[in-house]
């Protein structure tokens, strides 16, 4: 089955500095990708997918992620981080059969001035 | 126009009574799905329903029932709570549920079980 690793439970980052958060997929054929973030207590948004068309993709707020098939990675950066990034961000592939998205456990980023 | 609204936002109730969360979502999406968040934030499939047929029905516990009645509509129907359902339930949708179209998620019902 498809699945998806998050590198890191907890990144802390300071104001302006480069924000990167890892997601290793285990799939012998690459997959379509997902990042979505989670600002406190409200439902998920979607970052930016990777559907194959590009393997660098360009999200909203600034964000942006790397398809490595050599290394399975699909990296989220952002090169200045803002206050406002403070959030849970999630790494995501449709599972088995495509039925359903199979998330990561999460990454809880936190921006201090 | 919301796209994916479930109700109520926040739920409390006592151990063993018998609750439910609605979903509905208006992007005309085949797909709906209810996701369990829990306290340490990581997101599990419960159900999936493509056309108001269940696709996918992870491991819950047969308290949690599912209803579709008509695509656009996804309800959760809990028994019995306990204790330990406690978290936040997600409804999202898709247009297929593959491939690369993502899930719209809804904004979550926070249920407290006392």
């Amino acid at each position: 089955a498809q699945s998806v690793t998050q590198l890191g439970s907890h990144v802390s980052v300071s104001e302006g500095a480069l924000v990167l958060l890892r997601c290793n997929y285990s799939s012998s054929v690459p997959p379509y990708l997902f990042w979505y973030v989670q600002y406190p207590n409200q439902g998920l948004q979607l970052l930016l997918k990777y559907t194959s068309a590009a393997t660098l993709v360009k999200g909203i707020n600034g964000f942006e992620a790397e398809f490595k098939k050599s290394e399975t990675s699909f990296h989220l950066t952002k090169p200045s981080a803002h206050m406002s990034d403070a959030a849970e961000y999630f790494c995501a592939v449709y599972g088995q059969a495509g039925t359903a998205l199979i998330f990561g456990k999460g990454t809880t980023l936190s921006v201090s001035s | 126009d919301t796209a994916v609204s479930q109700t109520p936002k926040y739920l409390v109730t006592q151990m063993g009574n018998d609750k439910s969360i609605k979903c509905e979502q208006n992007l005309g999406h085949d797909t709906m799905y209810w996701y369990k968040q829990d306290s340490k934030k990581f997101l599990k499939i419960m159900f999936s329903y493509n056309n108001k047929e269940l696709i996918i029905n992870e491991t819950v516990p047969n308290r949690f029932s599912p209803k579709s009645p008509d695509k656009a509509h996804l309800n959760l129907h809990i028994n019995s709570l306990e204790l330990g359902d406690s978290a936040v339930y997600f409804c999202a949708s898709s247009p297929r549920g593959e491939g690369s179209t993502e899930a719209f998620f809804g904004q979550g019902t926070r249920l407290t079980v006392v």
